[in-house]
């Protein structure tokens, strides 16, 4: 089954880090971009951070820049999200999801982050 | 920046057409394509529609999408609405290499 599946989220203090994995599965990993999109509690989507097929270029929004960091192994089919220096506003869901021109067609279940 | 806005919620029956609406802020929606995504509760998005009007492979056709320049806006227009489509629906394009999201609209089908 095609799918991409996050982990790494959890319970972290103010001013801590984390490192979101995202695996991939049953497609080739290598042709599609990867976004991460959050979900905070009660709100809407954001998009947080996007990669492209080698890991060359990587974009992130302005309230992460400087704090997150994508990256990408396609020998192992993952995406990374280092967050470091998180704040209670990170709070959120947070997925990953695989694109290839506009189309985003496979995402991941999601991973919570709780920072508190 | 360029940015987009959703009303925050719409309620309809089941059967009837909903169309929920985006508008482009500080820039031309038709700059770049726009995507809407359906989240049901407790669920991870999916996509409905992308480069303004297709449909991925399996979102049947009662879901469709538009542009209109004359009011900067954008609009998804769901026909014969079902119980299952009640969920929150989201616009989204690009500011340059940024992903851009509205605001989201709650679509209530009662």
């Amino acid at each position: 089954e095609v799918q991409v599946v996050e982990s790494g989220g959890g319970l972290v203090k103010p001013g801590g880090s984390l490192r979101l994995s995202c695996a991939a599965s049953a497609f080739t990993f290598s042709s599609y971009s990867v976004i991460w999109v959050r979900r905070f509690p009660g709100k809407g989507l954001e998009w947080v951070s996007s990669t492209s097929t080698t890991g060359t270029y990587k974009h992130y929004a302005d309230s992460v820049k400087g704090r997150f960091s994508i990256s990408r192994d396609n020998a192992k089919n993952s995406v990374y999200l280092q967050m470091d220096s998180l704040r209670a506003d990170d709070t959120a869901v947070y997925y990953c999801a695989r694109t290839s021109g506009y189309l985003t067609d496979v995402w991941g279940q999601g991973t919570t982050v709780t920072v508190s | 920046n360029f940015m987009l806005t959703q009303t925050h919620s719409v309620s309809e029956s089941p059967g009837k057409t909903v169309t929920i609406s985006c508008s482009g802020r500080s820039g031309s929606i038709a700059s770049n394509y726009v995507q809407w995504y359906q989240q049901r509760p407790g669920s991870a998005p999916t996509t409905v529609i992308y480069e303004n009007n297709q449909r991925p492979s399996g979102v049947p056709d009662r879901f469709s999408g538009s542009i209109d320049r004359s009011s900067n806006s954008a609009s998804l227009t769901i026909s014969g609405l079902k119980t299952e489509d009640e969920a929150d629906y989201y616009c989204q394009s690009f500011d340059l290499n940024n992903w851009v999201f509205g605001g989201g609209t709650k679509l209530t089908v009662l």
